[in-house]
Order: structure tokens, then sequence, then C-alpha cells
């Protein structure tokens, strides 16, 4: 899987958009971006996912630069409750070693603010 | 539907003794998958297990083993506890190991080794 490079800390006001960037510039075509997100001392919660388009779902946007090599996850109203550590991953279904396995970076920290 | 659930949610071994987690995925998945999170590591891939058998599995020491039951209930198993045994286990399910790929987490069991 291909290796992903997030700022180790970001802050956000309350009502603002929350713009959290990943790089992964060695990401081969067949393989996913996804971002996960682990609010204090609870499991990682799926956020949304995207190959080549940028997606939207309740929760987030994703923004997928054409290139592929980074991307963007946009939390178009945060709140307190989006505090938490946000990761991105990549991950193509390659079988044997992929097998149920999500490989976590150190993800970004978001805390809003009042 | 349910979440996944994780037995018990809190733990405190000594060394040298060995203990059992216990998780439930959410009903009709049948992939679980187990991590290990600590601060100094942050979460890691244990082993995946599929229809009864582990399919996948991290790099981590024989004495953490698992298993998995007809129903898709999995357990896992860390004899003769360390120190560094200490940290938040996680169990994730899947409906298929397929892209895109979603895992749902449980709460997670925190084990504290004295």
């Amino acid at each position: 899987d291909a290796k992903t490079t997030q700022p180790p800390s970001m802050d956000c006001a309350e009502g603002r958009a929350a713009n959290l960037p990943c790089n992964h510039s060695t990401i081969s075509g067949n393989e996913y971006v996804y971002w996960y997100r682990q609010i204090h001392s609870q499991g990682p919660q799926y956020i949304i996912h995207g190959l080549k388009n940028n997606e939207t779902n309740e929760m987030a946007s994703l923004i997928i630069t054409e290139d592929r090599k980074s991307s963007t996850l946009i939390l178009p109203h945060a709140t307190l409750r989006d505090t938490a550590v946000y990761y991105c991953i990549v991950r193509v279904d390659a079988g044997g070693t992929s097998y149920g396995k999500l490989t976590f970076g150190q993800g970004t920290i978001l805390t809003v603010h009042p | 539907k349910a979440g996944v659930t994780q037995t018990p949610r809190y733990l405190i071994k000594t060394r040298g003794q060995q203990v059992t987690l216990s998780c439930s995925p959410i009903s009709g998945h049948r992939s679980v998958s187990w991590y290990q999170q600590t601060p100094g590591q942050g979460l890691q891939f244990l082993f995946e297990y599929f229809s009864e058998t582990q399919r996948n599995k991290g790099n981590f020491p024989g004495r953490f083993s698992g298993r998995q039951f007809s129903n898709s209930r999995s357990e896992m198993n860390v004899s003769t506890l360390e120190l560094g045994d200490s940290a938040l286990y996680l169990c994730a399910s899947s409906l298929a190991n397929q892209d895109p790929y979603e895992q749902y987490f449980g709460p997670g069991t925190r084990l504290t080794v004295t």
C-alpha cells in the first residue's frame, strides 16, 4: 500500500470548514483513498473513500487531485464533536497480505475550537 | 443493526498471565480483523479471520493468536503477557474483502498489564 503523509495537527473554528490534506504521491492506479477518524478512546470510524472522482456523503467531501497524488478531506461545517484524529489510508485489494488490513499512519489531530 | 461489540471493555492482568478478548461482528459480516493501538506504535494490524480461517497476519510474536467461530464471532488470545502488551485492542468487521472496503470498528478492550 502507498505511504501517506499528513500534517500532525490542525485547528479549526467551530462552524467553519475543516480542510485536511493528505499526500500520497506513490499511489497506484488501482488504490483507493480512504478516510477514517478516531475520536478519543473510541474505535476508528469510516468517513469516506474515493478512487478518481470527488466524492461527497453526509459526513464529508473528498477532493482528489487529477494526478491522484494528493487529496483533501473537507468537513463543511466543523463542530466540537469533529475533534478527532483523522487518518488518510490508501489501499488496494490485492488478496493475500491485504486481507482485512488497513495500514494506519499517525494521522492528523484536528482540534475544533468554539 | 447492532455494531461491533467487544468484551470486556477493560482488563487488568499481571505479567506472565494470559488473556482472551472477544469480538462479535456486525450481523452478516464474515471478516474480522484485530488491531493493537499503543501511544508509541499507533494502530497496528494483528490478524484477520474469514470463515474461521486466518487469512492474514501482522508482524506480532506467536504469543498473539486468534480464532473465529462458525457464527463469525472471534477471540484473540495473548499468552505470557508482557508490560508492553498494555494497549487498546480493537476489533473490526467487514462484509467482504474487496475494494471499496469499509471496516467497522468496535469500542475496543483496554488491557493493562502490571
